[in-house]
């Protein structure tokens, strides 16, 4: 099993250009996430998704859209992107509800520059 | 707001020496904590989740405490060896919502 694989790695993006990052699990996880992690921040939760066709948004939403249009498939997008959006993102997934105390795994992150 | 606080200051341990790593949280209790290792330029792998009617777990060199009373929970690595050296970060579940709310990492070195 690959686990969570997100595409692309590393990209460069020039102020205002879109871009979409795409993240892929193979393990029938019915939730997934979108985090950014910043030196001196952690990581913070940016969109989930509690099944297909679901989103919501997490604590640092503005500027960032997603979609769940298949089951193993979460995509975040940027449409206008901004300098303060240069991060690394790390999709995750998990079984179910976090109640139940499942883990969350994580796939290997994407670099993201903005100039 | 609920709060995740980690040391944001490098630990630095002697190889073969345990490692204590502190997890400290503000307001209610979180039903459970979780651990995770983080390696430079990847992403967090779980590595030990506690309950809060759990006192201590155990997994090989690695032990969790939770103290409600403190609000804290300490991780543990026994017999520390270099390869041990990475970040660790600590996370609980959001309150209300879902996904984890992470602890800004504690990084750990093992010096042989």
């Amino acid at each position: 099993n690959a686990g969570v694989t997100q595409t692309p790695k590393f990209r460069v993006l020039k102020t205002g250009q879109s871009m979409t990052l795409l993240c892929a699990q193979d393990m029938n996880h019915e939730y997934m996430y979108w985090y950014r992690q910043d030196p001196g921040m952690g990581l913070r939760l940016i969109h989930y998704s509690v099944g297909e066709g679901t989103t919501a948004k997490g604590e640092v939403p503005d500027g960032y859209n997603v979609s769940r249009l298949k089951k193993q498939n979460f995509l975040l997008g940027l449409e206008s992107a901004a300098p303060s959006q240069t991060s690394v993102y790390f999709c995750a997934s998990r079984r179910d509800r976090g109640g139940s105390g499942n883990t969350i795994y994580f796939g290997e992150g994407s670099w993201l520059t903005v100039v | 707001s609920q709060k995740i606080e980690q040391n944001s200051e490098a630990l630095n341990i002697q190889e073969g020496k345990t490692a204590t790593l502190t997890c400290n949280y503000t307001n209610y209790s979180p039903a459970y904590l979780q651990w995770y290792r983080q390696d430079p330029g990847r992403g967090p792998v779980f590595l030990l989740l506690i309950r809060e009617n759990e006192k201590e777990k155990r997994k090989e060199r690695l032990k969790v405490t939770f103290d409600t009373t403190l609000k804290q929970s300490l991780f543990h690595i026994t017999a520390s060896q270099p390869a041990d050296s990475a970040t660790y970060l600590c996370a609980q579940e959001r309150g209300g919502a879902d996904g984890l709310t992470f602890g800004k990492g504690t990084h750990l070195i093992i010096q042989p």
